[in-house]
């Protein structure tokens, strides 16, 4: 397996602008979480799914911000409208179980993500 | 909060020597891992233990959990310039999820 594949690697964008940020999951893996990871606030869980249902959104920061997993193999986080505090880099990540069980989470490379 | 803490946030220490890290957390949990982040890319899991267990060896690597002190510790033995990176904690709590420290930073000199 190829891991967890996120797209775009690097987005420079403008204030204002739609973001789209794409994540493949490891195949089998039933969850999928998005995380936000910035100096001042470190790594922050937005959302996770299970089975492709969102369970918890409650660390999305606002409503310019959604998630989607329209199937098992694809997952998308949107911005819109971008601000300049949205800048960091955006994790997804993959795992069998909930934190509670024995596995882990396989996170993909990032998506770094520069709001002007 | 169950958020674990590193401690220290930086640790500089000369290749060979050891590194230690340690993390405290506040609340009850199931397991604890450790993870590894090299500069420009995602966290890599290194090892877990679980809340019944003490100790836990991976090739240089060492974790000890003390549930009555609430902290865990990860032990790096005869570091490398390699190791280089930051290292989180992250715990789980049965029905919730993972949660992460902030991180130590350490630097391995050569």
């Amino acid at each position: 397996d190829a891991g967890v594949i996120q797209s775009p690697r690097h987005e420079v964008t403008e204030m204002g602008q739609e973001v789209t940020l794409r994540c493949k999951p490891i195949s089998g893996h039933d969850y999928l979480f998005w995380y936000r990871q910035t100096m001042m606030r470190g790594l922050e869980l937005l959302i996770y799914f299970n089975n492709n249902v969102p369970i918890d959104d409650s660390g999305m920061p606002e409503d310019r911000f959604s998630a989607k997993m329209p199937n098992a193999s694809f997952s998308t986080l949107k911005i819109q409208p971008s601000e300049p505090r949205d800048s960091a880099v955006y994790f997804c990540a993959s795992s069998l179980q909930r934190g509670s069980g024995a596995n882990v989470l396989t996170f993909g490379a990032g998506s770094r993500l520069t709001v002007l | 909060s169950q958020q674990g803490e590193e401690d220290p946030q930086a640790l500089s220490i000369q290749e060979g020597e050891n590194a230690t890290m340690n993390c405290s957390y506040k609340t009850s949990i199931n397991n604890l891992q450790w993870y590894r982040q090299n500069s420009g890319r995602g966290l890599v899991h290194l090892i877990l233990i679980r809340s019944n267990e003490r100790e836990k060896h991976s090739g240089r690597l060492r974790v000890t959990l003390d549930t009555s002190k609430k902290s865990s510790s990860l032990l790096i033995t005869a570091s490398r310039a390699a190791d280089t990176a930051s290292y989180f904690c992250a715990t789980a709590r049965l029905g919730q999820n993972f949660v992460f420290g902030p991180g130590t930073r350490l630097s391995v000199l050569p």
